[in-house]
């Protein structure tokens, strides 16, 4: 357990709204990442961050963006909203490379 | 990034042993091999990793072929409570880990 709290757990909300996603960590571990799981898909990369102010992308970054402007919080933010983001978010994080990540509970985000 | 391939299910009976393969035939030879799993409505958790020797802990056995071509996951005495998706990946290192679709695994009373 790293202590990952994502918030909102659910959210519903209109295409063309902006939406912010926190994560928070109490382990203060070097490595985040974001990630969203579809049915048919599997948990696909969004962007990870190996550092404070440290980020990338990953395989589905288009239309998201990320924060990490202190190390217990990573933020994603999606600017305006489309249908194809609904989804379930997964924050994770892990201290070193070749450790193990701990991921969050998830956060449930329906854009109508 | 490198590749594993896995059944897309599986089936078992509570109490016995499973076994839950993966390939990986384009492994290199610092690339780890990790498993985690996915109870429903959860994020995934993590079970076991290792290199080239076969490891065990509380929760699975993870044994790798000589030619770390492939691995198996081994749950030693199913129960209900491993019903789940298993997702065999390989960690090069680089920051980003990539999962696949996993296996999901149904366990009968």
């Amino acid at each position: 357990d790293a202590g990952i709290t994502q918030s909102p757990r659910h959210k519903v909300t209109e295409t063309g709204t902006p939406v912010t996603l926190r994560c928070h960590q109490t382990e203060n571990h070097r490595y985040m990442y974001w990630y969203r799981q579809d049915p048919g898909h599997g948990l696909r990369l969004i962007h990870y961050s190996y550092g404070v102010k440290d980020t990338d992308k990953g395989e589905v970054s288009d239309g998201y963006s990320v924060s990490r402007s202190k190390t217990e919080d990573f933020l994603l933010t999606l600017e305006s909203a489309t249908s194809s983001q609904t989804s379930v978010y997964f924050c994770a994080n892990r201290d070193r490379l070749l450790g193990e990540l701990f991921f969050g509970e998830g956060s449930r985000l329906t854009v109508l | 990034d490198a590749k594993t391939t896995q059944p897309n299910s599986m089936e078992s009976n509570e109490e016995e042993p499973v076994h839950l393969p993966c390939n990986h035939s384009t492994i290199s030879g610092t690339d780890y091999i990790h498993w985690y799993r996915q109870l429903p409505s959860q994020g995934p958790e993590y079970v076991i990793h290792g290199l080239t020797s076969n490891v065990n802990n509380r929760m699975a056995s993870l044994a790798i072929a000589e030619d770390r071509k492939s691995s198996t996951l081994i749950l030693h005495r199913a129960t209900l409570r491993d019903a789940a998706v298993y997702y065999c990946i390989l960690d090069q290192g680089a920051q980003k880990l990539v999962f696949g679709q996993g296996t999901r695994l149904t366990i009968n009373p």
